[in-house]
């Protein structure tokens, strides 16, 4: 159990276009989810927090308008970087929240490479 | 200002030997730990979590340790398999219901056949 898949896998995109990556709790409901980015041998960054009908809340230092996240339900969240840039280039990561604890499943990742 | 620290980035073992990763934290808000392993390009998968309430928590070959008057948690492997090696993340939550965890950098660990 506890599974949660993310699409794509991977994306290759030109500068200026808006990339949507989806996150999917699979076999269960998740009302918190969260978004990761990983730089190379780096830990990974939290970037936000999105909870089922309610605006996502980001961390300090990730743009909002850069970085739209949409949580319409309780099996699906989007992340859209729009107007992607070279620098947005990375892999980004989803994870859902299981139980009152803070146990996270996390997605395979998305690797995004901006041209 | 980092809270979780893995300070060893890397960690080599022999196969069947035991494999033991250490992590400490600074904030003693911190209630629940957490040890994801993660593979190049994939998500991390969860291994094992401890409570505050508890010193040691075992799943199989994986036991972690808290020593909360250190602020200090370790996670034991063993025996090692090669199938082990990956890079390894401590998380920490603060209060049940923590919205955040904060990771420490990782260790990577190799396991030599």
């Amino acid at each position: 159990g506890a599974v949660v898949s993310q699409h794509p896998s991977w994306v290759i995109c030109k500068s200026g276009t808006s990339v949507k990556i989806e996150c999917r709790s699979l076999d269960f409901q998740a009302t918190t989810m969260f978004w990761y980015r990983q730089f190379p041998k780096k830990s990974l960054m939290l970037m936000a927090t999105s909870n089922e009908g309610s605006k996502a809340t980001y961390e300090q230092g990730v743009e909002k308008d850069k970085f739209l996240i949409n949580h319409a339900s309780l099996t699906l969240s989007t992340l859209t970087v729009t107007s992607a840039h070279p620098e947005d280039s990375s892999f980004y990561i989803c994870s859902a929240r299981l139980g009152t604890y803070n146990e996270q499943f996390f997605g395979p990742g998305t690797r995004l490479t901006v041209l | 200002d980092q809270q979780v620290k893995q300070n060893s980035p890397s960690l080599s073992v022999q196969e069947g030997r035991i494999s033991i990763l250490n992590c400490d934290y600074t904030n003693s808000m911190f209630d629940y730990f957490l040890w994801y392993k993660k593979y190049p390009a994939e998500g991390p998968t969860f291994l094992i979590s401890i409570s505050s309430i508890k010193d040691k928590n075992e799943d199989g070959r994986f036991t972690v340790f808290l020593n909360k008057s250190a602020k200090h948690l370790s996670l034991h492997i063993v025996p090692s398999q090669p199938g082990d090696s990956a890079v390894y993340f401590c998380a920490a939550s603060a209060g049940q219901g923590a919205q955040k965890l904060v990771f420490g950098q990782g260790t990577r660990l190799t396991i030599n056949p």
